[in-house]
């Protein structure tokens, strides 16, 4: 069994300044770990993936995550958001066999000017 | 670019009506999925298929059922809607990495957005 806990629901954050979405995972097998972002009426579009090799991933628009075995987390960060971010954030993660996904609740980060 | 393509963005049924949810990728993945968004609650799994013709229940399964009668296509189907089935749906789509393993990587459609009167 797999599970995800984003630690938090909203994020209010200043236009700039940087920011950070938390997120937790257990599993019993290894894992490969995601952050899907999903704007307003949109699906969701890959940020980041976690596969293998280097604990620290690059995503698209500035983002990066990293990946924790022993505290078992997957944070993602950016060092200067943009209004342009706001959305919501999804975690994710799916087991080493099958392929399934599980996702965190969402955690919605409002940039304010 | 993988496309995922939802027929509907928005459907409002009545109650007990029988609802078509059309999901069509064209990459020639072999996995698909449908998932439910509701606020708070993240996404939930309803069901996947690994192959055509072939169907797994996730967490989610009850009052809905799905075909996939070509791999490019994947139904969800409510027999007889009702109002706590009114929500976004998902379709999405994945595929095993060449010679690798099934990292589970999604492609979503854009959703459609199902009101139930």
């Amino acid at each position: 069994a797999q599970s995800v806990t984003q630690l938090d629901s909203q994020v209010p954050v200043f236009e700039e300044a940087p920011v950070e979405l938390r997120c937790n995972y257990s599993s019993s097998v290894s894992v490969y770990l995601f952050w899907y972002v999903q704007y307003p009426n949109q699906g969701l579009q890959l940020l980041l993936k976690y596969l293998s090799g280097s604990t620290l991933v690059k995503g698209i628009n500035g983002f990066e995550a990293e990946f924790n075995k022993s505290q078992t987390s997957f944070h993602l960060r950016k060092p200067s958001v943009h209004i342009s971010d706001t959305a919501e954030y999804f975690c994710a993660v799916s087991g080493y066999l099958g392929g399934k996904s599980t996702f965190g609740d969402g955690t919605t980060l409002t940039v304010k000017p | 670019d993988v496309k995922v393509t939802q027929s509907s963005r928005y459907l409002v049924k009545r109650t007990g009506e029988k609802v078509f949810l059309e999901c069509v990728q064209d990459m020639d993945h072999e996995n698909m999925f449908w998932y439910r968004q509701d606020p708070g609650l993240g996404l939930r799994l309803i069901y996947f298929s690994y192959d055509v013709k072939m169907k797994e229940k996730g967490d989610i399964p009850e009052g809905y059922s799905v075909s996939r009668e070509k791999k490019e296509r994947f139904s969800l189907i409510l027999e007889s809607a009702s109002t706590n089935q009114t929500s976004m749906y998902l379709c999405a789509s994945s595929t095993p990495l060449a010679g690798g393993p099934n990292t589970g990587e999604l492609f979503f459609g854009e959703g459609s957005r199902l009101t139930v009167l």
